[in-house]
């Protein structure tokens, strides 16, 4: 969808095991961000990213980590996945400038944490 | 912290006109309001944007009253493939040149025959 990808689209993990998440864009943009939906709560803004190695936290940022050494790349880490953390995760890219809040989402990455 | 309410749902019947509206009394000054629709098992998709007074493209209309408190999104005569969940976002504006994007709770349309 529009230069956005994200990987995996779908991984079952363990408690206590460390997990990634790609975002991956071709569109040069300089805002990303990382929003987890789960029923019940819409969509909750985790991280986000304003420019390489320039990241801010979110409404629930604990647990999670984020870092872009690239303008193209935004990795959410999770150090050590909860169950609590078990979640679709979706990536968006923000077009154009000032007051223009058009995002474009990802197709999303479900996470399981047993 | 801009907070946005919506209702949590809303039923329709296909070519009914439907309203749905979403408060934001902190919206940050230069920001806009917009509006997405979201498919399960898709990402949410944009379908309208606006600052002040009123916008219609081939989709929808979006109704922002001058205080800028509130908006309405309008969906012209739905029909079935219009059931979907509707979020506004508004902006949360902070210093450092960035803008914490915060979505609404949703509302979820259920359009029947």
């Amino acid at each position: 969808d529009a230069g956005i990808t994200q990987s995996p689209r779908h991984k079952v993990t363990e408690t206590g095991t460390p997990v990634t998440l790609r975002c991956h864009q071709t569109e040069n943009h300089r805002y990303m961000y990382w929003y987890r939906q789960d029923p019940g709560h819409g969509l909750r803004l985790i991280h986000y990213s304003y420019g390489v190695k320039d990241t801010d936290k979110g409404e629930v940022s604990d647990g999670y980590s984020v870092s872009r050494s690239k303008t193209e790349d935004f990795l959410l880490t999770l150090e050590s996945a909860t169950s609590s953390q078990t979640s679709v995760y979706f990536c968006a890219i923000r077009s154009a400038g000032s007051g223009a809040n058009v995002l474009t989402f990802g197709a999303g990455s479900r996470l399981t944490v047993l | 912290l801009a907070k946005t309410t919506q209702p949590i749902s809303m039923d329709s019947y296909e070519g009914q006109e439907v309203n749905i509206t979403c408060s934001h009394n902190n919206i940050a000054t230069n920001d806009y309001i917009t509006w997405y629709q979201q498919f399960p098992s898709q990402g949410p998709r944009f379908i309208i944007q606006g600052y002040k007074t009123k916008v219609t493209n081939e989709v929808a209309s979006l109704f922002i009253p001058a205080d800028r408190k509130s908006s309405t999104l309008s969906l012209p005569r739905v029909s079935l493939s219009d059931t979907a969940v509707y979020y506004c976002l508004v902006a949360w504006e902070v210093t450092g040149g960035g803008n914490k994007l915060t979505f609404g709770t949703g509302t979820q349309l259920k359009v029947e025959l």
